[in-house]
This record gives C-alpha cells, structure tokens and sequence, in this order.
C-alpha cells in the first residue's frame, strides 16, 4: 500500500515565524501536491511541485524525487495560515494519496 | 477557476438506508474522485473515474459503488449506510498532469 507520511503532526507558532512542513513517501513518485484546508472547508491547492523547489508568495515547496521526500516552508507566518496542510502523490494509475495532514496554529 | 460542486452539502441517513452523494463539475475533467475524511485524519481514496462509464476502485472501496454517466457527473452510493460511515466526503476533478480542485465537501451522519 502506497503510504504518505506528514511531520509534524501539529504545530504551533507566534505569528511571524517560519514553518517547515514535512513529508514523506513509500514509493517513488514525481508527482507532488500540497494542499490547505481551513477546519470544515474544502481543499485548495497550494503547490503542484514535481520536482525540485518551487515558490509561491510566502510557501516554497522543496521535493527530492531521490530521497521520497517533499517539504513545505512557510515564512512570516500569520494568523490566517492556520488550518491543515496535506501532502498528497500520485504513485501511478490516476490515484493520487493523502497523508493525514500538520494542523497549524498560528497565534497573536 | 475550477467548479466542483457536491449535494446535498449535509445528510443524517438511517443506518440500513440507501444513499447518493452527488458530484458535478463543468471544467471538462477526465479525473474525478471521492474521499473520504475523518475527524483528524487525512483524506481516503473511495473511488475514482478517468473516463465517463468507468470507475476504478480506490484504497477503501468496500461498501460503496460509484457511478460515471458522463464527465460531469459522478456519484457515490451507499446501499445500506452503516454507523462506521459517517464522515466528510469530498469530491475533487482534475485533468491530466495538473492539480485536484476540490468540492466544498458534504458531510453526512449515519444514525
């Protein structure tokens, strides 16, 4: 079974430090996505990161295909970044898998 | 922006009854797919559709059909809803080599 695994499992912050987002894979996989979601909401992408790093304002997402690992960082961290975010790869076939997620708590 | 739509968006079913969660998205998707998520865990894979009239099974399948008329639609039926059902089910659209987007979810409750 193909499994995602995230760390930490919760976090806490005061706003304005970083956050650094772990994750990791049973399998080899090229295909790489970080998602947020707020308690109750739905799902939004956040990065779509294959390889390598990639930036988008204030998260830059870092995979190593090599090393069956992605991170998220997250910097300046405010108190509207607070929810869950999952990492999710795509292991072939069209499936694509979740890890069960760092929930953030940024406060004041 | 993407469109995925889900209804209903909530439901309180009895246990042994049947039960149709509905997804609709209007962005010419070929993938579609239903998740299940659970109070303090991540999303589950129940089923998943790359081609209108075909569906595959996902990581927990038991206990659920799905159903593709057609790109837009896909469907999740429980046949009889059991207590171990209840949850947030999310579906999610995406094409080919591009991210998911997601509907706002529907939770249903199982008594």
């Amino acid at each position: 079974e193909q499994q995602v695994q995230q760390s930490p499992a919760s976090l806490v912050l005061q706003e304005g430090e970083n956050a650094e987002l772990q994750c990791s894979f049973s399998i080899f996989t090229n295909q790489v996505q970080w998602f947020y979601q707020r308690p109750g909401g739905r799902l939004v992408s956040l990065l779509y990161n294959p390889s390598g790093t990639k930036q988008s304002g204030r998260l830059t997402s870092t995979t190593v295909i090599k090393e069956r690992r992605s991170s998220l960082h997250i910097s300046s961290s405010q108190i509207t970044d607070s929810g869950t975010y999952l990492c999710a790869m795509e292991p072939g076939g069209y499936k694509v898998v979740f890890g069960s997620g760092t929930r953030l708590l940024v406060s004041p | 922006e993407a469109a995925v739509t889900q209804s209903p968006r909530s439901k309180v079913a009895v246990t042994g009854g049947k039960v149709t969660l509905s997804c609709h998205q209007t962005n010419n998707h070929d993938y579609m797919y239903w998740y299940r998520q659970d109070t303090g865990h991540g999303l589950r894979l129940i089923h998943y559709s790359y081609v209108a009239d075909s569906t595959e099974k996902g990581d927990i399948p038991d206990g659920y059909k799905a159903s593709r008329p057609s790109q837009e639609n896909f469907s999740l039926i429980l046949e009889l809803a059991s207590l171990s059902q209840t949850a947030v089910y999310f579906c999610a659209s995406r094409s080919n080599q591009d991210t998911q987007y997601f509907g706002p979810g529907t939770r249903l409750l199982v008594l």
